[in-house]
């Protein structure tokens, strides 16, 4: 049981929008940043968002990010094949004194 | 370019000790401002923080691992290091390492590397 409840998939049709949820408690993302990571098949994850809702100089603009209260919510507009991939939120909980992750959310794009 | 290379053993027994080791080209461990960070992930499962080192032997581990865990860094080799004692079948994972501007943002992952916990 992951500390940050992620729906376990979403899916949508290509050129369409998705948006992925991440719900936490004051501990964690009502309190501190949250990052979100893509993880493509069989490769490590990558840093997709920082800091809520700030992009890495190489990913494009079709992924954003929010933050409100103890959820969190990541959009991706344009999908495309290539965006197939597991998705996960993640952020500092001061309860537990450590790093914790959502359960993840596999996007298929139909 | 930042770059972790994972190397260790793909299969450790039950009950031995799990070590990996994760050499940082283009950057140093000694830099006091990255935590150099261990997740693990089991097969089809999601991500677990298992620790990180930050400026100069701040260490912190998962609640869940403390007891079994160390993270260590060797600044000559520019290498951070992963043992996990007494592992159990539960451990088979692969494990990953990382460089994080915050605890929770790592921006640079190593390749991974499946650890088999068998006899």
């Amino acid at each position: 049981q992951s500390v940050l409840t992620q729906p376990p998939s979403v899916s949508a049709a290509p050129g369409q929008k998705v948006t992925i949820s991440c719900s936490g408690s004051s501990s964690n993302i009502g309190n501190y940043y949250v990052s979100w990571y893509q993880q493509l098949p069989g490769t490590a994850p990558k840093l997709l968002i920082y800091d809520n809702n700030k992009r890495p100089s190489r990913i494009p603009d079709r992924f954003s990010a929010s933050k409100s209260g103890t959820s969190a919510t990541l959009g991706i507009t344009g999908l495309q094949t290539g965006d197939e991939a597991d998705y996960y939120c993640g952020t500092w909980d001061s309860r537990l004194s450590a790093v914790v992750f959502g359960g993840g959310t596999k996007l298929t794009v139909l | 370019q930042v770059q972790l290379q994972q190397s260790g053993p793909g299969l450790v027994k039950p009950s031995e000790t799990l070590s990996l080791t994760c050499t940082v080209s283009g950057g140093s461990v000694s830099s006091g401002s990255y935590y150099w960070t261990w997740i693990r992930q089991p097969p089809g499962k999601g991500l677990e923080f298992i620790g990180y080192y930050y400026d100069s032997e701040s260490t912190k581990y998962n609640p869940s691992l403390k007891s079994r865990v160390t993270i260590s860094v060797d600044t000559a080799k520019n290498q951070f290091s992963l043992k996990l004692t007494s592992v159990t079948a539960a451990d088979t994972a692969v494990y990953y390492c990382a460089r994080g501007v915050l605890a929770a943002r790592s921006d640079y992952w190593g390749q991974g590397m499946l650890v088999t916990v068998s006899s």
